[in-house]
Protein backbone atom coordinates (compact mmCIF):
# COMPACT_ATOMS: atom_id res chain seq x y z
CA UNK A 1 0.00 0.00 0.00
CA UNK A 2 1.22 3.36 -0.94
CA UNK A 3 1.33 5.96 2.06
CA UNK A 4 2.90 8.14 4.63
CA UNK A 5 4.03 6.45 7.65
CA UNK A 6 5.77 8.35 10.85
CA UNK A 7 6.84 6.83 13.99
CA UNK A 8 6.58 7.10 16.80
CA UNK A 9 2.77 7.38 17.23
CA UNK A 10 3.62 9.34 20.91
CA UNK A 11 7.17 10.32 21.46
CA UNK A 12 8.46 11.89 25.16
CA UNK A 13 11.15 14.23 25.54
CA UNK A 14 13.40 15.18 28.54
CA UNK A 15 14.60 19.06 29.36
CA UNK A 16 17.49 19.96 27.06
CA UNK A 17 16.97 16.43 24.93
CA UNK A 18 16.98 16.36 21.19
CA UNK A 19 14.36 13.59 19.93
CA UNK A 20 14.17 13.01 15.77
CA UNK A 21 10.58 12.21 14.42
CA UNK A 22 10.89 10.20 11.43
CA UNK A 23 8.71 10.22 7.74
CA UNK A 24 8.40 7.88 5.16
CA UNK A 25 6.83 7.95 1.84
CA UNK A 26 6.79 5.23 -0.73
CA UNK A 27 4.53 7.82 -2.87
CA UNK A 28 7.68 8.44 -5.47
CA UNK A 29 6.53 12.38 -4.25
CA UNK A 30 9.33 14.86 -4.83
CA UNK A 31 8.17 17.80 -2.01
CA UNK A 32 7.43 16.58 1.53
CA UNK A 33 6.72 18.87 4.12
CA UNK A 34 6.82 19.01 8.49
CA UNK A 35 3.79 20.81 9.92
CA UNK A 36 2.91 21.69 13.48
CA UNK A 37 -0.45 21.50 14.87
CA UNK A 38 -1.48 23.11 18.69
CA UNK A 39 -4.67 22.77 20.29
CA UNK A 40 -7.27 24.30 18.18
CA UNK A 41 -5.33 25.57 15.97
CA UNK A 42 -5.14 25.25 12.36
CA UNK A 43 -1.52 23.54 10.70
CA UNK A 44 1.62 25.84 10.63
CA UNK A 45 4.70 24.67 8.42
CA UNK A 46 8.03 23.87 10.12
CA UNK A 47 10.30 23.01 6.78
CA UNK A 48 9.71 21.62 3.70
CA UNK A 49 11.96 19.78 0.69
CA UNK A 50 11.14 20.39 -2.39
CA UNK A 51 14.20 17.99 -3.67
CA UNK A 52 16.60 15.49 -2.11
CA UNK A 53 19.41 17.48 0.02
CA UNK A 54 17.34 20.56 -0.37
CA UNK A 55 14.69 22.06 2.10
CA UNK A 56 13.79 25.51 3.17
CA UNK A 57 12.73 27.09 6.80
CA UNK A 58 8.68 27.60 7.39
CA UNK A 59 7.40 30.11 9.19
CA UNK A 60 8.00 28.14 12.70
CA UNK A 61 11.34 26.88 11.97
CA UNK A 62 13.24 27.68 14.99
CA UNK A 63 14.56 25.28 17.54
CA UNK A 64 13.87 22.45 14.52
CA UNK A 65 16.11 20.78 12.01
CA UNK A 66 15.45 18.63 9.23
CA UNK A 67 17.30 16.27 6.10
CA UNK A 68 16.54 15.37 3.10
CA UNK A 69 19.25 12.57 2.16
CA UNK A 70 16.98 10.28 0.55
CA UNK A 71 13.78 10.98 -1.59
CA UNK A 72 11.42 9.07 0.40
CA UNK A 73 12.57 10.31 4.30
CA UNK A 74 12.12 13.45 5.88
CA UNK A 75 13.31 13.08 9.58
CA UNK A 76 12.80 16.22 11.91
CA UNK A 77 14.72 16.72 15.05
CA UNK A 78 13.60 18.95 17.47
CA UNK A 79 16.40 20.06 19.45
CA UNK A 80 16.61 21.78 23.01
CA UNK A 81 16.40 25.22 21.06
CA UNK A 82 12.65 24.65 20.96
CA UNK A 83 11.36 25.81 24.40
CA UNK A 84 7.75 24.13 23.57
CA UNK A 85 7.70 21.39 21.17
CA UNK A 86 4.46 19.82 23.19
CA UNK A 87 2.25 19.48 19.93
CA UNK A 88 1.20 17.44 17.02
CA UNK A 89 3.54 16.61 14.34
CA UNK A 90 2.32 15.99 10.62
CA UNK A 91 4.03 15.27 7.76
CA UNK A 92 3.12 15.44 4.09
CA UNK A 93 4.27 14.94 0.98
CA UNK A 94 3.23 15.94 -2.72
CA UNK A 95 3.85 15.21 -6.47
CA UNK A 96 5.47 18.15 -6.96
CA UNK A 97 6.78 21.02 -5.45
CA UNK A 98 3.92 23.67 -6.41
CA UNK A 99 1.66 24.17 -3.57
CA UNK A 100 -1.33 23.66 -5.91
CA UNK A 101 -0.65 19.92 -5.42
CA UNK A 102 -2.54 18.15 -3.03
CA UNK A 103 -0.51 17.03 -0.06
CA UNK A 104 -1.11 13.77 1.69
CA UNK A 105 -0.47 13.29 5.14
CA UNK A 106 1.01 10.80 7.58
CA UNK A 107 -0.62 10.03 10.50
CA UNK A 108 0.74 12.15 13.27
CA UNK A 109 3.41 12.18 16.21
CA UNK A 110 2.24 13.87 19.30
CA UNK A 111 5.08 14.98 21.46
CA UNK A 112 4.86 15.43 24.76
CA UNK A 113 7.48 17.12 27.47
CA UNK A 114 8.53 15.04 30.97
CA UNK B 1 0.52 37.29 2.51
CA UNK B 2 -2.96 34.98 2.01
CA UNK B 3 -4.78 34.43 4.76
CA UNK B 4 -7.72 32.14 5.52
CA UNK B 5 -10.58 32.12 7.87
CA UNK B 6 -13.21 29.65 8.99
CA UNK B 7 -15.74 32.25 11.28
CA UNK B 8 -17.68 28.87 12.57
CA UNK B 9 -15.42 27.13 15.44
CA UNK B 10 -18.36 24.71 15.85
CA UNK B 11 -20.90 23.30 14.41
CA UNK B 12 -23.81 21.25 14.56
CA UNK B 13 -26.15 18.90 11.88
CA UNK B 14 -28.78 15.85 12.68
CA UNK B 15 -28.10 12.94 10.77
CA UNK B 16 -28.80 12.47 7.62
CA UNK B 17 -29.26 16.62 7.28
CA UNK B 18 -27.06 18.95 4.91
CA UNK B 19 -24.68 21.11 6.58
CA UNK B 20 -22.19 23.86 5.42
CA UNK B 21 -19.22 25.22 6.48
CA UNK B 22 -18.05 28.60 5.56
CA UNK B 23 -14.73 29.49 4.20
CA UNK B 24 -13.11 32.60 2.88
CA UNK B 25 -9.55 33.65 1.91
CA UNK B 26 -7.60 37.01 1.05
CA UNK B 27 -5.47 36.88 -1.95
CA UNK B 28 -4.09 38.94 -4.84
CA UNK B 29 -3.30 35.78 -7.16
CA UNK B 30 -5.13 34.33 -9.58
CA UNK B 31 -4.29 31.26 -10.18
CA UNK B 32 -4.93 29.47 -7.27
CA UNK B 33 -5.89 25.73 -5.70
CA UNK B 34 -8.17 25.66 -2.83
CA UNK B 35 -8.91 22.48 -0.17
CA UNK B 36 -10.95 21.09 2.60
CA UNK B 37 -9.29 18.44 4.77
CA UNK B 38 -10.89 16.66 6.95
CA UNK B 39 -9.11 15.71 10.47
CA UNK B 40 -11.20 12.63 12.60
CA UNK B 41 -10.43 11.68 15.98
CA UNK B 42 -7.54 10.06 14.79
CA UNK B 43 -5.97 12.87 13.75
CA UNK B 44 -4.97 11.84 10.65
CA UNK B 45 -5.73 14.83 7.81
CA UNK B 46 -7.53 13.74 4.94
CA UNK B 47 -8.55 15.16 1.41
CA UNK B 48 -11.93 15.92 1.11
CA UNK B 49 -11.97 18.21 -1.78
CA UNK B 50 -10.15 20.30 -4.20
CA UNK B 51 -11.11 22.97 -6.66
CA UNK B 52 -9.11 25.01 -8.75
CA UNK B 53 -9.49 28.82 -9.44
CA UNK B 54 -9.81 28.44 -13.48
CA UNK B 55 -12.69 26.20 -12.84
CA UNK B 56 -16.26 27.98 -12.75
CA UNK B 57 -17.91 24.06 -12.01
CA UNK B 58 -18.13 23.62 -8.53
CA UNK B 59 -16.03 20.61 -7.42
CA UNK B 60 -18.32 17.39 -6.12
CA UNK B 61 -17.13 14.45 -4.45
CA UNK B 62 -19.93 11.96 -3.61
CA UNK B 63 -21.61 13.95 -0.82
CA UNK B 64 -19.31 16.64 -0.35
CA UNK B 65 -19.59 19.55 -2.37
CA UNK B 66 -18.57 23.26 -2.94
CA UNK B 67 -19.83 26.28 -3.75
CA UNK B 68 -16.52 28.34 -4.85
CA UNK B 69 -17.34 32.35 -5.45
CA UNK B 70 -14.13 33.74 -6.96
CA UNK B 71 -15.30 37.08 -6.54
CA UNK B 72 -16.47 37.06 -3.04
CA UNK B 73 -13.22 35.19 -2.31
CA UNK B 74 -15.39 32.18 -0.76
CA UNK B 75 -15.20 28.75 -0.58
CA UNK B 76 -17.89 26.67 1.08
CA UNK B 77 -18.46 23.14 2.06
CA UNK B 78 -21.74 21.43 1.65
CA UNK B 79 -22.48 17.90 3.20
CA UNK B 80 -25.16 16.22 1.97
CA UNK B 81 -26.87 13.20 4.16
CA UNK B 82 -24.50 13.79 6.89
CA UNK B 83 -23.57 10.82 8.97
CA UNK B 84 -21.85 9.63 12.07
CA UNK B 85 -18.77 8.96 10.69
CA UNK B 86 -18.20 12.55 8.97
CA UNK B 87 -17.98 14.21 12.90
CA UNK B 88 -14.26 15.78 12.36
CA UNK B 89 -12.36 18.67 12.41
CA UNK B 90 -12.49 20.54 8.71
CA UNK B 91 -10.05 22.72 7.28
CA UNK B 92 -10.46 24.85 4.32
CA UNK B 93 -6.46 25.31 2.95
CA UNK B 94 -5.47 27.86 0.07
CA UNK B 95 -2.83 26.96 -2.05
CA UNK B 96 -0.95 29.26 -4.17
CA UNK B 97 2.57 30.14 -5.04
CA UNK B 98 3.85 29.84 -2.21
CA UNK B 99 3.02 27.78 1.00
CA UNK B 100 -0.39 26.18 1.68
CA UNK B 101 -2.00 28.05 3.83
CA UNK B 102 -4.87 26.49 6.47
CA UNK B 103 -7.95 28.17 8.36
CA UNK B 104 -8.41 27.45 12.43
CA UNK B 105 -10.55 24.92 11.92
CA UNK B 106 -14.70 24.00 12.10
CA UNK B 107 -15.68 21.67 14.79
CA UNK B 108 -18.49 19.37 13.33
CA UNK B 109 -20.58 17.10 15.32
CA UNK B 110 -23.07 14.64 14.03
CA UNK B 111 -26.22 14.46 16.26
CA UNK B 112 -28.21 10.73 15.74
Amino acid sequence: DGGITQSPKYLFRKEGQNVTLSCEQNLNHDAMYWYRQDPGQGLRLIYYSQIVNDFQKGDIAEGYSVSREKKESFPLTVTSAQKNPTAFYLCASSMGALNQETQYFGPGTRLLVL
Amino acid sequence: AQTVTQSQPEMSVQEAETVTLSCTYDTSESDYYLFWYKQPPSRQMILVIRQEAYKQQNATENRFSVNFQKAAKSFSLKISDSQLGDAAMYFCAYGGAQKLVFGQGTRLTINP
